[in-house]
């Protein structure tokens, strides 16, 4: 089954500096997204990317957060300067225009010290 | 987006029948019900949908109330892996020219489904 792949799965960052996380959604998928989680906490939506431009955002999403797709394949999520309070799993997600259903990546897990 | 609630827990024993209810008393017409599932350290799995009928694939059956206020995802035979937290959504209605869906989804606490041998 066609699966999202994220990478790394772990990261460990020092604050302040910028990291990328990477995502490769299946690939005939047209909508992909970012979403985090906090440990122990609930899975918050960050934004949704369709046809080379950001659909929507949160308000988590401010300006030290950006997402590209540089080539076709890849998905990434880049945090300019980190914080302590970033550190958190960040899941990839994408979806077909047609299906229903989302498919998650099994997530990058940021920690920021 | 439109409210849901859902238990914090649950608990069930291996291969004895789980219903995991969800109120959703404000939904709209137009809101489809989701269900989600998160795995002990994985993302989020999309289990079933449904608009007003009831759903059946192989992974659940998902019962609807007749009013939509709310709903029940029924694992038929529980397993240790089904030992997960249970989302339901209300999916975003964003709707795009083909039809179909593509807005954000929006988790709750989930229940967390704690599954006896």
């Amino acid at each position: 089954e066609p699966e999202v792949t994220q990478t790394p799965s772990h990261q460990v960052t020092q604050m302040g500096q910028e990291v990328i996380l990477r995502c490769v959604p299946i690939s005939n998928h047209l909508y992909f997204y970012w979403y985090r989680q906090i440990l122990g906490q609930k899975v918050e939506f960050l934004v949704s990317f369709y046809n080379n431009e950001i659909s929507e955002k949160s308000e988590i999403f401010d300006d030290q957060f950006s997402v590209e797709r540089p080539d076709g394949s890849n998905f990434t999520l880049k945090i300019r300067s980190t914080k302590l309070e970033d550190s958190a799993m960040y899941f990839c997600a994408s979806k077909t225009p047609r299906s229903y259903g989302y498919t998650f990546g099994s997530g990058t897990r940021l920690t920021v010290v | 987006d439109a409210k849901t609630t859902q238990p914090n827990s649950m608990e069930s024993n291996e291969e004895e029948p789980v219903h995991l209810p969800c109120n959703h008393s404000t939904i709209s017409g137009t809101d489809y019900i989701h269900w989600y599932r998160q795995l002990p350290s994985q993302g989020p799995e999309y289990v079933i949908h449904g608009l007003t009928s009831n759903v059946n694939n192989r992974m659940a059956s998902l019962a609807i109330a007749e009013d939509r206020k709310s709903s029940t995802l029924i694992l038929h035979r529980a397993t240790l892996r089904d030992a997960a937290v249970y989302y339901c959504i209300l999916r975003d209605p964003t709707i795009n020219a083909g039809g179909t869906s593509y807005g954000k989804l929006t988790f709750g606490q989930g229940t967390i489904l704690t599954v006896h041998p």
